[in-house]
């Protein structure tokens, strides 16, 4: 089924560890992005893409990082994970056309504990 | 400093009632706004969106407004269904480039039978 899916869903890791939250998407948008949710702040933008090897910072991208070899693929990595990390992180793709930027679909979620 | 905002963190309606979420909105360079509805444990569901061209687009039962003089938003549901319930978040886009959307914090809209 097409869409975009989120990996893990829930994750519980330590300080200081290294964890990456995967991204995949079968619509070959182009627009990437990731977002954390958290009590009291709505999402907020961590990093975005618009294309393969394409990559920028968003509001909040202090603590990770991200890559995008493929179209299809958006992981982002927590190098040394903090407790303030703890969240709810959301992927999402759009396609651009002669429209203008579609709206932006998302993923499930990944709920992230640090403990 | 937030730049989009949802004053009401939650709003009860009866069933078969108009709902009317409200946002507002503070940069000037926004040209796209959209409205997600989410459910627990679910991500955000596109519902509807306007461009700063219009000032009404409709889709079914739901209806967005936008008054670019006083940057404000609104999203009316009717009528309001039980499957309605959720937080509804209002979005905003800066034109050009390919950044991300700025959200308001939500709105938790309850639809009383």
């Amino acid at each position: 089924d097409a869409g975009i899916t989120q990996s893990p869903r829930y994750k519980i890791t330590e300080t200081g560890r290294q964890v990456t939250l995967m991204c995949h998407q079968t619509w070959s948008h182009s627009y990437m992005f990731w977002y954390r949710q958290d009590l009291g702040h709505g999402l907020r933008l961590i990093y975005y893409s618009a294309a393969a090897d394409i990559t920028d910072k968003g509001e909040v991208p202090d603590g990770y990082v991200v890559s995008r070899s493929k179209t299809e693929n958006f992981p982002l990595t927590l190098e040394s994970a903090t407790r303030s990390q703890t969240s709810v992180y959301f992927c999402a793709s759009s396609e651009s056309t002669w429209q203008g930027r579609q709206p932006q679909h998302f993923g499930d979620g990944t709920r992230l504990s640090i403990l | 400093d937030q730049q989009v905002k949802q004053n009401s963190p939650s709003l009860s309606v009866q069933e078969g009632r108009i709902s009317i979420l409200n946002c507002d909105y503070t940069n000037s360079m926004f040209d796209y706004f959209l409205w997600y509805k989410k459910y627990p444990a679910e991500g955000p569901t596109f519902l509807i969106s306007i461009s700063s061209i219009k000032d009404k687009n409709e889709d079914g039962r739901f209806t967005v407004f936008l008054n670019k003089s006083a940057k404000h938003l609104s999203l009316h549901i009717v009528p309001s269904q039980p499957g309605d319930s959720a937080v509804y978040f209002c979005a905003a886009r800066a034109g050009g480039g390919a950044d991300g959307l700025t959200f308001g914090k939500g709105t938790h809209l309850i639809i009383q039978p």
